[in-house]
C-alpha cells in the first residue's frame, strides 16, 4: 500500500514569494492534515482537510491556505513568504476523522527554505 | 487552549539504561493519546497509541505508556533502551470537541544513545 506522498521534496523560495506543497493521501483515506516543524518549536497543526471541505486550522495567519480535490489529494499555498516560513511541512492522511479513525499516516515532508 | 508538555528536550542514555519520557496535556474533555517516533531521516511513525481501556498500552520495539488522567499524564517507558532507539519522540493529544478533533502535538524529546 503506497503511503502519503509530498512533492517536491525540497523547495527553496525568497521572501515574498508563494509556495505550493503538494500531498497525496493513502487511499481510501478523506481527511488530510498539515503541520509545520519549524526548528524549536516541534509540530504546530495547520490545516484539516475532509472530504473536500475546510475542517479547522491552527494559530497560521491566513497566508497559509489550501485546498483538497475531489480525489482527496491536497495542496498548501503559503503566500507572501517570509524567513520564519522555513521548515518542514508535513502531511497526513487518515479515515474520516470521527472518534478512533486515527492515527494518522505522515508522508515524508516538504521541506521549505526561505532565503 | 488545548497544549502538550514533554519536559526533556535532550535526553543522553547508554545502552541498557532505562528510559522515561514525560507528557502532559492540558485539556479537560476527551482525548485519544498517541507517541510518535521520528528516526533520523525518516518520517513520523506511530509508537504506540491510548484510545480507552487499560491505562498502560503497550507499543512496538519494546515501548510502553501509561495515562494517568489524575494527572494528565501520558509518560513513555522503556526498561532498557538500545541504539537504535536514538530517535525524536513526539507526544500527541487528540482533543475532542464540538464535532471536530484536533492531533496537538508537543515539541518533541530528542534521545541519543551512546553504546
Amino acid at each position: 500500500e503506497a503511503g502519503v506522498t509530498q512533492s517536491p521534496t525540497h523547495l527553496i523560495k525568497t521572501r515574498g514569494q508563494q509556495a505550493t506543497l503538494r500531498c497525496s493521501p493513502i487511499s481510501g483515506h478523506t481527511s488530510v492534515y498539515w503541520y509545520q516543524q519549524a526548528l524549536g518549536l516541534g509540530l504546530q497543526f495547520l490545516l484539516w482537510y475532509d472530504e473536500g471541505e475546510e475542517r479547522n486550522r491552527g494559530n497560521f495567519p491566513p497566508r497559509f491556505s489550501g485546498r483538497q480535490f475531489p480525489n482527496y489529494s491536497s495542496e498548501l499555498n503559503v503566500n507572501a513568504l517570509e524567513l520564519e516560513d522555513s521548515a518542514l511541512y508535513l502531511c497526513a492522511s487518515s479515515f474520516k476523522d470521527r472518534g478512533d479513525d486515527q492515527p494518522q499516516h505522515f508522508g515524508d515532508g516538504t521541506r521549505l527554505s526561505i532565503l | 487552549a488545548q497544549s502538550v508538555s514533554q519536559h526533556n528536550h535532550h535526553v543522553i542514555l547508554s545502552e541498557a539504561a532505562s528510559l522515561e519520557l514525560g507528557c502532559n496535556y492540558s485539556y479537560g474533555g476527551t482525548v485519544n493519546l498517541f507517541w510518535y517516533v521520528q528516526y533520523p531521516g525518516q518520517h513520523l511513525q506511530l509508537l504506540l497509541k491510548y484510545f480507552s481501556g487499560d491505562p498502560l498500552v503497550k507499543g512496538i520495539k519494546g515501548f510502553e505508556a501509561e495515562f494517568i488522567k489524575s494527572k494528565f499524564s501520558f509518560n513513555l517507558r522503556k526498561p532498557s533502551v538500545q541504539w537504535s532507539d536514538t530517535a525524536e519522540y513526539f507526544c500527541a493529544v487528540n482533543a475532542f470537541s464540538g464535532g471536530y478533533n484536533k492531533l496537538i502535538f508537543g515539541a518533541g524529546t530528542r534521545l541519543a544513545v551512546h553504546p
